[in-house]
């Protein structure tokens, strides 16, 4: 069966914080994507990769980065949180163009 | 700004009714058209996925339209169950492209 894992279900954070999200997926999948999710804006896409230690910046990539150092491991960083970072993160991966697997997500709050 | 647009935001409907939710786009380049359904607390999962090619794809009770020259997609829950009760996103992409363009979602509530 198909999963993709991520480490925190939730996670609180002070300003200025450096913050890590991983995932882990188990499929031998090309490409892993991170977004976020935020009410009435669906989700945007932050960065993904399409082969290890490659990255493409997605639609809102700024205040973000990530590393993929393993073919299974796509991490998320921000560099220096804000409370603007305050949203729901999704993790995804995927062998074809087309369907996407979803981690279960994490929430992460900034103080 | 976002490149689908999704409506309605929210819709409640009684069971055995017919969910609609409609998709909008304006990228002609576009040439697949997903699905998602979340769960709370979960992540979203491929639900039905069509293309261009074709004007109409039906799993079970659920059917996607597609208007090519209005631009426009939509998703039908038809025979509506409590169990239907999720948050559906729609979605775009391009032709050999490997990102997604999502919906702002539609959060739908099934009354018993």
């Amino acid at each position: 069966d198909v999963k993709v894992t991520q480490s925190s279900r939730y996670l609180v954070k002070r300003t200025g914080e450096k913050v890590f999200l991983e995932c882990v997926q188990d499929m031998d999948h090309e490409n892993m994507f991170w977004y976020r999710q935020d009410p009435g804006l669906g989700l945007r896409l932050i960065y993904f990769s399409y082969d290890v230690k490659m990255k493409e910046k997605g639609d809102i990539p700024e205040g973000y980065s990530v590393s993929r150092e393993k073919k299974e491991r796509f991490s998320l960083i921000l560099e220096s949180a804000s409370t603007n970072q305050t949203s729901m993160y999704l993790c995804a991966s995927s062998l074809s163009l087309y369907e996407q697997y979803f981690g279960p997500g994490t929430r992460l709050t900034v103080t | 700004q976002q490149q689908v647009k999704q409506s309605p935001q929210s819709l409640i409907v009684q069971k055995g009714g017919i969910s609609i939710i409609n998709c909008a786009y304006e990228n002609t380049a576009f040439d697949y058209f997903p699905w998602y359904q979340q769960f709370p607390g979960k992540g979203p999962a491929l639900l039905i996925a069509i293309r261009p090619d074709v004007s109409e794809k039906k799993e079970g009770r659920f059917t996607i339209s597609f208007n090519k020259s209005a631009k426009q997609f939509s998703l039908h829950i038809m025979d509506s169950q409590p169990g239907d009760s999720a948050t559906y996103f729609c979605a775009a992409s391009g032709k050999d492209d490997y990102k997604l363009s999502f919906g702002a979602g539609t959060t739908v509530t099934v009354r018993a």
